[in-house]
This record gives C-alpha cells, structure tokens and sequence, in this order.
C-alpha cells in the first residue's frame, strides 16, 4: 500500500508568487491533515479536513493560506503572495477517521524555499 | 490550553549506551501520547502510542514509553542505541477531538560511535 503522497518535494518561490502543495492521503483515509514545522522548531497544526469539508481550520493564518480536499483528487494547501516567512516544511498526514486514537500516518512534507 | 514540552534540544549518546528522551505533556482530560521519529529530510514515523490500560508501552525499532499520570510525562526509552537512532524525536498529544495533535519541540539525538 502506498503511503500518504506528497508533492512537490521541494518548491521555490519568489515573494508574491502563489505556492500550491499536494497531498494525497493513505488508500482508505478520508481525514487529512496539514501541519507546518519551521527551522528549528516542532510541528504545528494547521488545519483539518474530510472530503469536502474543512473541520478544523484555527492553525491556518488568517490571510493568504486556503486548504480543500474535493471529493476527487488530492487535497491542496494554497499559499497566495508568498512571503520569506512562509518558508518552511509543510506535512500532510492522514487518518481513517477523526477519532483521538487513530493514528496519522505522515507524508514526506514539501519544502517551500521563498527567494 | 494543551501543551508538549521537551526539554532536551540535544542529547549525545555512545552507541551501545541506554537512552532515556523526556516528554511532559500539560492536557486536562486523560491524553493520547504519541512518539514520533523524523529522520533528516523525511516524513515523521510513528514509533508508538499510548491510549489507555498498560502504561508501559512497547514500539518498534526496541523502543518503549511510560506514562506517568502523576507526574505528566512520557518518557521515551531504549536500553541499548544503534548509530542507525540518530534522528528527531518528537513527542505529541492528541487533542480537540479530531486528533488535531500537539507537538513539542523535538530533540535532536546524535549517536557516537
């Protein structure tokens, strides 16, 4: 079984360019989610989707930054006008369902390097 | 609000040598625990979870974690470190229903050969 997919790996951008990163979860997964971990730090929650649905999104800055998961295709994190602070690592993971005791299963992240 | 601390940064140890990572955690109701390991450059892997029953619990890799109700923490432990350990560890906290999950900030774990 695949693993949760993401791409692309690594990403370049110039400020004010727009940056979209993919996620594809696990085969069987309908909860996705987006965690962002800046240089020397630990991961942090961005948001929290089903399919067509955003559940939780209070990590996600209040402008520039966008998430869906459609009914078909892979989920998208959307970063309008980037800025060199958005540069960092962004993860993806993916659980069968919401609860607490299922596990998120993570994908290899996207590095987003802003110029 | 729910918090993970980790208050090693870095921690070096011999190959052979025990290890011991600690985690304290700051949740009110009764927390899902999690180790997660990252190796540099790649995606996080899970090594093992607490949920509830046994607070010993076993993970891959030789690894193990004990909760500790009283005193918050979650120790990550492994009684002897092959070179092949050296990564980030990161210790998190299931919260908010919908496994939105809480990270601390990691310890980087270097292995001398």
């Amino acid at each position: 079984n695949a693993g949760v997919m993401q791409n692309p790996r690594h990403l370049v951008r110039r400020r004010g360019q727009e940056a979209r990163l993919r996620c594809s979860p696990m085969k069987g997964h309908s909860h996705v989610y987006w965690y962002r971990q800046l240089p020397e730090e630990g991961l942090k929650f961005m948001v929290y989707l089903q399919k067509e649905n955003i559940i939780d999104e209070s990590g996600m800055p209040k402008e520039r930054f966008s998430a869906e998961f459609p009914k078909e295709g892979p989920s998208i994190l959307r970063i309008q006008q980037v800025v060199r602070g958005d540069s960092a690592a962004y993860f993806c993971a993916s659980s069968p369902s919401g609860r607490d005791t299922d596990t998120q299963y993570f994908g290899p992240g996207t590095r987003l390097t802003v110029l | 609000a729910q918090s993970v601390t980790q208050p090693d940064i870095h921690i070096t140890v011999s190959e052979g040598a025990s290890l011991e990572l600690r985690c304290n955690y700051s949740y009110g109701a009764t927390p899902y625990l999690f180790w997660y390991v990252q190796s540099p450059g790649q995606g996080l892997q899970l090594l093992l979870k607490y949920f509830s029953g046994d607070t010993l619990v076993q993970g891959i890799k030789g690894f193990e974690a004990e909760f500790k109700r009283s005193q918050s923490s979650f120790n990550l432990r492994k009684p002897s470190v092959h070179w092949s350990d050296a990564a980030e560890y990161f210790c998190a906290v299931a919260t908010g229903g919908g496994n939105k999950l809480t990270f601390g900030t990691g310890t980087q774990l270097k292995v001398e050969l």
